[in-house]
C-alpha cells in the first residue's frame, strides 16, 4: 500500500534557527513528490515538486530534496511568516489519475 | 489570474441532509479533483474529473458523489450527512489528467451537527 510519513509532527524553532522536515514514503512508482505550505483554516498552497532522485529546488528560504526513500524539506534562517502546516505528497503508480497521497504535515512554528 | 475558487467558505447542516460544494479551476485547467481533510489529518483524496469523465475514485461511500460541467467546474455533493462528515473540502485543479501539479482553492469548510 502506498504511504507517505511525515516527521516530526511539530516543530518549533526560533527565528534564524535552521531545521529539516522530513518525508519518507513506500510507493509503487514514484510519479512525483510534492511539498505544500498549509495555513490554518486555508488550502495548501504550492510549494515544489520533486521527479527523481537527486533532484533539488529552492525558493527563498525553502529547499527540498529527494531520495529513492525519503524527501527533505530545508528551512534555512526561518522567519515568523514561514509558520504554518507542511504536507508532503506523492502521486504513484501507472494509472490514468493525479491522485496524491498526503502525508499529515508537519506543524512549524518559528518565534521571534 | 483567479486561482481555484470554492464556494461556499463556510456551510453548517444537520444530519441526514445532503449537501453541495462548488469549484471553479483556473482558467484553462481541465482537471478537477476534491479531497476531504479532517482536523490534523492530511487530505484524503475523493475523486478526479477531467473532461467531464471520473477519472479517479478514492475510498468513500456512494453518498458522495461529483460532476464535472462543459465550462471545467464542479460539483461535489454529499448525501445522508455524519457527523463524520464535517471537514474541510478541498478542490484541485490540474492542467490534464495525469498532470502532476495540483492547485488548491481555500476550501469549504462543512460542519454537520
Amino acid at each position: 500500500e502506498d504511504q507517505v510519513t511525515q516527521s516530526p509532527e511539530a516543530l518549533r524553532l526560533q527565528e534564524g534557527e535552521s531545521s529539516s522536515l522530513n518525508c519518507s514514503y513506500t510507493v509503487s512508482g514514484l510519479r512525483g513528490l510534492f511539498w505544500y505550505r498549509q495555513d490554518p483554516g486555508k488550502g495548501p498552497e504550492f510549494l515544489f515538486t520533486l521527479y527523481s532522485a537527486g533532484e533539488e529546488k529552492e525558493k527563498e528560504r525553502l529547499k527540498a530534496t529527494l531520495t529513492k526513500k525519503e524527501s527533505f524539506l530545508h528551512i534555512t534562517a526561518p522567519k515568523p511568516e514561514d509558520s504554518a502546516t507542511y504536507l508532503c505528497a506523492v502521486q504513484a503508480g501507472g494509472g490514468a489519475t493525479n491522485k496524491l497521497i498526503f502525508g499529515t504535515g508537519t506543524l512549524l512554528a518559528v518565534q521571534p | 489570474d483567479a486561482g481555484v475558487t470554492q464556494s461556499p467558505t463556510h456551510l453548517i447542516k444537520t444530519r441526514g441532509q445532503q449537501v453541495t460544494l462548488r469549484c471553479s479551476p483556473i482558467s484553462g485547467h481541465k482537471s478537477v479533483s476534491w479531497y476531504q481533510q479532517v482536523l490534523g489529518q492530511g487530505p484524503q483524496f475523493i475523486f478526479q474529473y477531467y473532461e467531464k469523465e471520473e477519472r479517479g475514485r478514492g475510498n468513500f461511500p456512494d453518498r458522495f458523489s461529483a460532476r464535472q460541467f462543459p465550462n471545467y467546474s464542479s460539483e461535489l455533493n454529499v448525501n445522508a450527512l455524519l457527523l463524520g462528515d464535517s471537514a474541510l473540502y478541498l478542490c484541485a485543479s490540474s492542467l490534464g489528467q495525469e498532470n502532476t501539479e495540483a492547485f488548491f482553492g481555500q476550501g469549504t469548510r462543512l460542519t454537520v451537527v
